[in-house]
C-alpha cells in the first residue's frame, strides 16, 4: 500500500497562467476525491469521482476549474486563468467502496498564485 | 448542510498532561474521522469512527452518534502531538466529508 500521492507538491504560477495537479490514489480504491484548504481553515469539498465518472462538483469549483479521472485511476486538476485567490492547499482522497468509507489523503499540491 | 464545531480552537498544555477535543456534528453521519495535520500539510488519519470507541496507543477516540458528538483523547501528551487536529464527517446520504474548523494542539516541554 503505497498511499495516495500528489504531484506536484508545490506550485508557484503568476496570475493567468493556467496549472495541472495529478492525483494517483489507493491502488484498490474506486473513489476519487478533491479538496482545498486555505490558510487557517479545514479542508473544503471540490468534487468527487466514482471510477471515472465524476459523480458531485461543489459551487466553489468554478467554470476555470475542470478535473478528470480517464480511465478510473489517477486524477487531474486543472485551473485556468489563475487568481490570487485561487492560492491554496489541494488535496486529494480516496477510497474503496460505497459511501461512508474511510477517506484516506494525499500530501497535497500547494499553488501560490503571485 | 452539516454544521461540524470543534472546541477548544486552541489548546495549549505541558509535556505530559493529558487533553480531550470535541467535536459536535448537527446531523446523522455514516463517516466520522479523525485527522492530524502534520507542519507539512498533510492530513494523517488517526481514527476512523461514526460510532463507539477505538483505542491506538495514547490515543482514543469515541462517537455517541445518537447524541452527535465525537471525543478525541490524548494521554501523556509529547510535544510532537503538537498540531491541528480535524474532525471530519459524512452525512448520511452524502459523499464528501465536511471538516471542522480544527482544534490547534501545542505542547509545550
Amino acid at each position: 500500500d503505497t498511499g495516495v500521492s500528489q504531484n506536484p507538491r508545490h506550485k508557484i504560477t503568476k496570475r493567468g497562467q493556467n496549472v495541472t495537479f495529478r492525483c494517483d490514489p489507493i491502488s484498490e480504491h474506486n473513489r476519487l476525491y478533491w479538496y482545498r484548504q486555505t490558510l487557517g481553515q479545514g479542508p473544503e469539498f471540490l468534487t468527487y469521482f466514482q471510477n471515472e465518472a465524476q459523480l458531485e462538483k461543489s459551487r466553489l469549483l468554478s467554470d476555470r476549474f475542470s478535473a478528470e479521472r480517464p480511465k478510473g485511476s489517477f486524477s487531474t486538476l486543472e485551473i485556468q486563468r489563475t487568481e490570487q485567490g485561487d492560492s491554496a492547499m489541494y488535496l486529494c482522497a480516496s477510497s474503496l467502496g460505497t459511501s461512508g468509507g474511510a477517506q484516506f489523503f494525499g500530501p497535497g499540491t500547494r499553488l501560490t498564485v503571485l | 448542510g452539516i454544521q461540524v464545531e470543534q472546541s477548544p480552537p486552541d489548546l495549549i498544555l505541558q509535556e505530559g498532561a493529558n487533553s480531550t477535543l470535541r467535536c459536535n456534528f448537527s446531523d446523522s453521519v455514516n463517516n466520522l474521522q479523525w485527522f492530524h495535520q502534520n507542519p507539512w500539510g498533510q492530513l494523517i488519519n488517526l481514527f476512523y469512527i461514526p460510532s463507539g470507541t477505538k483505542q491506538n496507543g495514547r490515543l482514543s477516540a469515541t462517537t455517541v452518534a445518537t447524541e452527535r458528538y465525537s471525543l478525541l483523547y490524548i494521554s501523556s501528551s509529547q510535544t510532537t502531538d503538537s498540531g491541528v487536529y480535524f474532525c471530519a464527517v459524512e452525512r448520511l446520504g452524502a459523499q464528501k466529508l465536511v471538516f471542522g474548523q480544527g482544534t490547534r494542539l501545542t505542547i509545550n516541554p
